[in-house]
């Protein structure tokens, strides 16, 4: 089956800086990849996409930088505020399985005040 | 979640009771799916449908069953609840072009007791 797991289960950061968290897969089909946000007692939403054919792509504050060589991709949050705690999760994809994606476990991010 | 809704949102039963929880969904969207969270686990997909009376299994459908009569309407049934069945139930949505990953519900808190 797939795998995609994540460096660290929990990160604090203060207010204000940045944060990085980070997702390894190992289906090196992959081709497409979706971070994921989840607040407390909420549903995951959608943060940010990409695909295998790049390896960044920005949004508002956030960055998703994908490394195919060693199957690693990163979110990348800008000057972290209160709202951005939450339990962050990336979700792989490959043509070949269709709509079905695969998530990992999930990082819980903590802003500091 | 705008356009999914999953009810109840908490429910405690007894052992051995069976179970329904429903999504129901406004968007038309031709794919829906069900998974529980678990810490540690992540997400681990149950059932997915992609379309009226079309439905599959996922990585852990046993002791569930689902059924979609309706485009908008998606049930996944406990035929008799566990104490291992004690979870977080997602309801998720997508088209078939996987643009964009899921919309997912609020979820249902489920207590086996």
């Amino acid at each position: 089956g797939e795998s995609v797991g994540l460096h660290l289960p929990t990160l604090s950061v203060q207010e204000g800086d940045n944060s990085i968290i980070n997702c390894a897969y190992s289906n090196s089909a992959s081709d497409y990849f979706i971070w994921y946000k989840q607040e407390s007692g909420k549903g995951p939403q959608f943060i940010i996409d990409i695909r295998s054919n790049m390896d960044k792509r920005q949004g508002q504050r956030v960055t998703v930088l994908l490394n195919k060589t060693v199957k690693h991709l990163s979110l990348q949050i800008a000057a972290t505020q209160p709202g951005d705690s939450a339990v962050y999760f990336c979700a792989e994809n490959t043509l070949s399985t269709g709509n079905q994606f695969y998530f990992g476990t999930g990082t819980s991010l903590t802003v500091i005040p | 979640d705008a356009g999914i809704t999953q009810s109840p949102r908490h429910k405690v039963t007894e052992t051995g009771t069976p179970v329904t929880l429903r999504c129901h969904q406004t968007e038309n969207h031709r794919y829906m799916y069900w998974y529980r969270q678990d810490p540690g686990h992540g997400l681990r997909l149950i059932h997915y449908s992609y379309g009226v009376k079309d439905t599959d299994k996922g990585e852990v459908s046993d002791g569930y069953s689902v059924s979609r009569s309706k485009t908008e309407d998606f049930l996944l049934t406990l035929e008799s609840a566990t104490s291992s069945q004690t979870s977080v139930y997602f309801c998720a949505i997508s088209e078939p072009d996987r643009i964009y990953g899921y919309t997912f519900g609020s979820g249902t808190r489920l207590t086996v007791v």
